[in-house]
């Protein structure tokens, strides 16, 4: 039944020591977001796809890239971690905006 | 740049007590979406509104939203321990981005 799966759940990595997170999802929806979420704060748009097309927030880092293969994964790279990258990191998907359906995020420690 | 103000940021009530929590804007949005998150998880969709004035309802919570399509309000009834979360209203536009409230931390107490 999972709709929007991330992996891993915990990834731990060490300053400067690049990470992939992964998202897959199984409801063929053509939109698909990666949000970095930090202590009971919303959700900060990082970037998003809108089929093929890769759209960037204005003010994501360099240090942030995402792939999207195909319809149903998209991977988020972060090249080199700062402290100030633990955070939670969300996939979402969406049809056609009214709704959108996320995972269960991937918590980043930066050690 | 569209904004969404959602007040209030915090909220601690009693169990039974009913609940309020509002956003609202300047701009108009084509949806307003409703989520509730818990510590560690994803947010997850309660509800989607997309006409002017249009009202849901979902067990015990009630959520409406205005007549100008400019602000929203989520209303609980006999507030229940496992209400406890972070709620976010998000709203839509024409770009496929959700404009997303700052979050109403919820906490409900037995």
């Amino acid at each position: 039944d999972a709709m929007v799966i991330q992996n891993p759940r915990y990834q731990v990595t060490q300053f400067g020591k690049p990470v992939t997170l992964s998202c897959s999802q199984t409801l063929n929806h053509n939109v698909m977001y990666w949000y970095q979420q930090k202590s009971s704060q919303a959700p900060k748009l990082l970037f998003h796809y809108y089929d093929k097309d890769f759209n960037n927030e204005a003010d994501t880092p360099d240090n942030f890239q995402s792939r999207r293969p195909n319809t149903s994964f998209c991977f988020l790279d972060i090249r080199s971690p700062g402290l100030g990258d633990a955070a939670m990191y969300l996939c979402a998907t969406s049809r056609d905006l009214r709704g959108e359906y996320f995972g269960p995020g991937t918590r980043l420690t930066v050690t | 740049t569209q904004l969404l103000e959602q007040s209030p940021q915090f909220l601690s009530i009693q169990e039974g007590e009913n609940l309020t929590v509002y956003c609202n804007s300047s701009s108009v949005f084509s949806s307003l979406q409703w989520y509730r998150q818990e510590p560690g998880e994803g947010p997850v969709l309660l509800v989607t509104v997309v006409t002017g004035g249009e009202v849901k309802k979902l067990k015990r919570l009630t959520f409406q939203f205005g007549d100008a399509r400019k602000d929203s309000s989520l209303h609980i009834t006999a507030a229940q321990t496992g209400d406890t979360g972070l709620y976010l209203c998000a709203g839509g536009g024409s770009n496929y981005k959700l404009t997303f409230g700052k979050g109403t931390l919820l906490t409900v107490n037995p």
